[in-house]
């Protein structure tokens, strides 16, 4: 089976670009995460997808994050404009549905400079 | 709400010696289930194992167990005959109204 997917591995961007990164689910799962995870700490929420609904997106930056999954499968999520403390790492996750098992992707590590 | 605590920011294990990293958690939630996660230098965070509250015996997977009090509110991870390939991050999460909350962490470093 197929884990989650996600690209690029690796972005660096000037502060004031924006960036995006793309999240492809395992097959099945209704749920799918976006995590940002400074470096140091356990990643933190920032959306939350039910199908191509959002459940939870109370962490996420709205006037510079924004995040899609119109198909209810793969997800993007967008930072405009990039500041320099977006620098972390972006994990999507998938889960079958809510409160079970996530399952991550590899990350994208992201650098503004 | 739901807190997370690790209290080793790191460790050292000699390989093939067995390792406990520690995990609190405080939840007032009557039904619950905590979860570790590993996460090498590549980033990835990988699923190890689970534990239900409600679980009459603590759970293991291979070279991982847990060892769950439920009194304590404590969840430990035990990794028997550790190998270099066990150097990592290690997080544990348990579920907080529909968010996976997430420990601060432990780096375990394995050594020859």
């Amino acid at each position: 089976e197929a884990g989650v997917a996600q690209s690029p591995r690796y972005k660096i961007i000037e502060k004031r670009q924006s960036v995006a990164f793309w999240c492809n689910p395992i097959s099945g799962h209704a749920t799918l995460y976006w995590y940002q995870q400074i470096l140091g700490q356990g990643p933190k929420l920032l959306i939350q997808f039910q199908n191509n609904g959002v459940v939870d997106d109370s962490q996420l930056p709205k006037d510079r994050f924004s995040a899609e999954r119109l198909k209810g499968v793969d997800s993007t999520l967008k930072i405009q404009p990039a500041k320099l403390e977006d620098s972390a790492v972006y994990l999507c996750a998938s889960s079958v549905k809510t409160q079970e098992t996530q399952y991550f992707g590899p990350g994208t590590r992201l650098l503004v400079l | 709400a739901q807190k997370i605590t690790q209290t080793q920011p790191g460790m050292f294990v000699q390989e093939k010696e067995a390792v406990t990293l520690d995990c609190t958690y405080d939840t007032s939630d009557p039904s619950y289930g905590l979860f570790w996660y590993k996460q090498p230098s590549s980033g990835e965070m990988i699923f190890l194992i689970y534990q239900g509250s409600y679980d009459q015996q603590n759970a293991t997977e291979g070279r991982y167990s847990l060892n769950f009090q439920k009194a304590r509110k404590s969840a430990n991870l035990v990794i028997s005959a550790s190998q270099l390939g066990d150097s990592a991050m290690y997080f544990c999460a348990a579920y907080q109204g529909g968010k996976l909350i997430f420990g601060q962490g432990t780096e375990l470093s394995v050594k020859p």
